[in-house]
């Protein structure tokens, strides 16, 4: 099946750009996601790429993907300490089916 | 602006016992989910549900849970006799026609 990994932890300090990582294995994913989890809260859409895009840009958040290496990266430009939450990418076939999620990346900032 | 809600936030229930979940999705969405995370592993899918019948389903989606949506608004997660390994975080999800789904704010489910 689907594998999707993503790093543990990323320390950034306020202002600076955060770079959160995902990889996975299966080519034919379609629908790649990045979702966020603030403590004892659900999990939050962000945003979503296509596969037939390599770039989306939605205000503070920019979206890359490397269908070659299979590698997708969510960039959040001037990171607020709002921002410390956990960070999810999730991939799926097709719109309506299920989502294989990575195991989150928990991002701090700091003052 | 419209959310997925769920209750309750947490249960306790003993092993053996049955519990039902509760999720009212975002009115008009099509497709409805159950994912559940255990603590300190990934989010795992175990059900998606469209025009009334299960559309897809997880090896852990055995004989012991099954789904209902009882009327217009209510998505329910049965699971019918609790086991220990049972106890996690469970998210509802909803989606329209297209491709974003809506998390809950989940229900942490504690099973001694």
């Amino acid at each position: 099946g689907e594998d999707v990994e993503q790093s543990l932890f990323l320390s950034v300090r306020e202002g600076d750009s955060s770079v959160i990582n995902c990889t996975y294995t299966d080519s034919s994913s379609t629908y790649l996601y990045w979702y966020k989890q603030e403590p004892g809260a659900g999990l939050q859409l962000l945003t979503y790429i296509f596969s037939n895009m390599d770039m989306k840009q939605d205000q503070r958040l920019t979206v890359l993907l490397n269908k070659k290496d299979k590698h997708l990266s969510l960039r959040i430009a001037d990171t607020q300490t709002g921002d410390s939450a956990i960070y999810f990418c999730a991939l799926s076939r097709n719109a309506g089916n299920m989502l294989t999620f990575g195991g989150g990346t928990r991002l701090m900032v700091k003052p | 602006e419209p959310e997925v809600t769920q209750t309750p936030s947490h249960q306790v229930t003993q092993m053996g016992q049955e519990v039902i979940l509760r999720c009212v999705p975002i009115s008009n969405h099509l497709y409805f989910y159950w994912y559940r995370q255990i603590l300190g592993q990934k989010v795992e899918f175990l059900v998606s549900f469209y025009n009334n019948e299960i559309s897809e389903k997880s090896e852990i989606f055995d004989d012991q849970f099954s789904v209902e949506r009882p009327d217009g608004s209510n998505f329910t997660l049965k699971i019918r006799s609790t086991k220990l390994e049972d106890s996690a975080m469970y998210f509802c999800a909803s989606s329209p026609e297209v491709n974003e789904q809506f998390f809950g704010p989940g229900t942490r489910l504690t099973v001694l």
